[in-house]
């Protein structure tokens, strides 16, 4: 693995089904997050992590959850999918620090139907 | 509230210069990022400024002013390459990211 990788690449989803979007970082980066990302939209925040054992709420927390066992991985879970729930959705992570930058994963295209 | 504001779109000429500029408003200021994005990619960093004034990476610079809560990624020399979407992102007081919606730059020969 080099960077932060995501699975699968794409799906499509029943509404009303459970799925959960995998994030791996080798990076051994403190803080991770979840975005979405829709047409004519900025990258919007579900869930963010500043370290393992802990999560946070972003701008769009609804019907989506987090969970942050290790430094390595933050899977994203949509409960019961809704059709608006139809985006591309990045994992990022960065080192925590002041500066922040943050590295991306290649992200995972969901399609709600 | 918060609010990012860049223009959707900008068209330019191969060789030449671009400025893509973005306005910002933020509760709290900790920095402003430029991310590059190439369609059906995912966003790479391009710059950081903090400190108010022009800040140069080769091809590319940067520029704040954070009074006028303002800042622009200069383009020089373009490339086709260059041919992305280009994110503007402030860094809030809960130093959380707040993203523009992007501006999509299209290089002509």
């Amino acid at each position: 693995i080099a960077g932060i990788t995501q699975a699968p690449t794409s799906q499509i989803l029943a509404a009303g089904r459970r799925m959960t979007l995998r994030c791996t970082q080798d990076m051994r980066h403190n803080a991770m997050y979840w975005y979405r990302q829709d047409l004519g939209l900025g990258l919007r925040l579900i869930h963010y992590s500043n370290t393992a054992g802990t999560t946070g709420k972003g701008e769009v927390p609804d019907g989506y959850s987090v969970s942050r066992a290790n430094t390595d991985d933050f899977p994203l879970t949509l409960a019961s999918a809704v059709p608006s729930q139809t985006s591309v959705y990045f994992c990022a992570s960065s080192a925590g620090d002041e500066f922040n930058e943050q590295f991306f994963g290649p992200g995972t295209r969901l399609t709600v139907l | 509230g918060q609010n990012i504001d860049q223009p959707t779109e900008m068209t330019a000429t191969e060789g030449a210069i671009v400025q893509i500029n973005c306005t910002y408003q933020t509760s709290g200021f900790n920095g402003l990022f430029w991310y590059q994005q190439h369609a059906g990619e995912a966003p790479t960093f391009l710059s950081y400024n903090v400190l108010d004034g022009l800040e140069e990476k080769g091809r590319f610079s940067s520029f704040l002013s954070r009074s006028k809560g303002y800042s622009y990624l200069l383009l020089k020399e373009l490339q086709m390459k260059d041919s992305a979407s280009y994110l503007c992102a402030a860094k809030g007081s809960n130093y959380q990211l707040i993203w523009g919606a992007g501006t999509k730059l299209i290089i002509k020969p």
